[in-house]
């Protein structure tokens, strides 16, 4: 089974403050995903990346970076924290290639900024 | 671009009764389709796709889904809903390698 880990389920941070969200799979997929989920508007793309060192913007990379050195883990960093960007964050990965191949998702992870 | 709409904020269904969860899309080219369940505090888990070929699609936990080309939908369904059925269902067509989500609909299958 694929597995897609998240370095924390909950976390709570101020504003200002440089957040790192960690995401690790276990089945050698070269893409890997960034997404931020809210009520009513679904998932929305922040990046992707699909190589080491490879990266690319989704539809809301504002205020976002990431970074991929190893082909298992990408993170997802926030420079500085706003309270707009309470969410809840998932990373999710897959085989490159056919547009079919489908995403696996980790757990999630509920973030707050105060 | 493409897109995806889930009409429908929340499905309430009895127990027993068949379900339906809409979903319709836009895009350019060939559609590949996607629905996706989010248990509570969970992450997604895929159900079921559409590639080509036969439209009526079979996945897991007994859900399938019926594409339509001239209506442009991919609705989910399920011939007789359990409780434990409930849960937020995502609609997906991908483009390449990224996926566009619709918003999600909420299912609550009563006793």
């Amino acid at each position: 089974d694929v597995k897609v880990t998240q370095s924390s389920r909950y976390l709570v941070k101020r504003t200002g403050e440089k957040v790192f969200l960690e995401c690790v799979q276990d089945m050698d997929h070269e893409n890997m995903f960034w997404y931020r989920q809210d009520p009513g508007l679904g998932l929305r793309l922040i990046y992707f990346s699909y190589d080491v060192k490879m990266k690319e913007k989704g539809d809301i990379p504002e205020g976002y970076s990431v970074s991929r050195e190893k082909k298992e883990r990408f993170s997802l960093i926030l420079e500085s924290a706003s309270t707009n960007q309470t969410s809840m964050y998932l990373c999710a990965s897959s085989l490159l290639g056919l547009a079919g191949n489908e995403q696996f998702f980790g757990p999630g992870t509920r973030l707050t900024v105060l | 671009a493409q897109s995806v709409a889930q009409p429908e904020d929340q499905v309430n269904v009895a127990e027993g009764n068949p379900l339906t969860v809409k979903c319709t899309y836009s895009v350019s080219g060939n559609p590949y389709l996607f629905w996706y369940v989010q248990y509570p505090n969970r992450g997604l888990q895929f159900l079921l796709k559409y590639i080509t070929g036969d439209n009526l699609v079979k996945g897991s936990y007994g859900f399938e889904a019926e594409f339509n080309k001239s209506q442009t939908s991919f609705h989910l369904k399920k011939p007789s809903a359990l409780v434990s059925d409930s849960a937020l269902y995502f609609c997906a067509v991908s483009a390449g390698n990224m996926l566009t989500f619709g918003g999600g609909t909420r299912l609550m299958v009563k006793p």
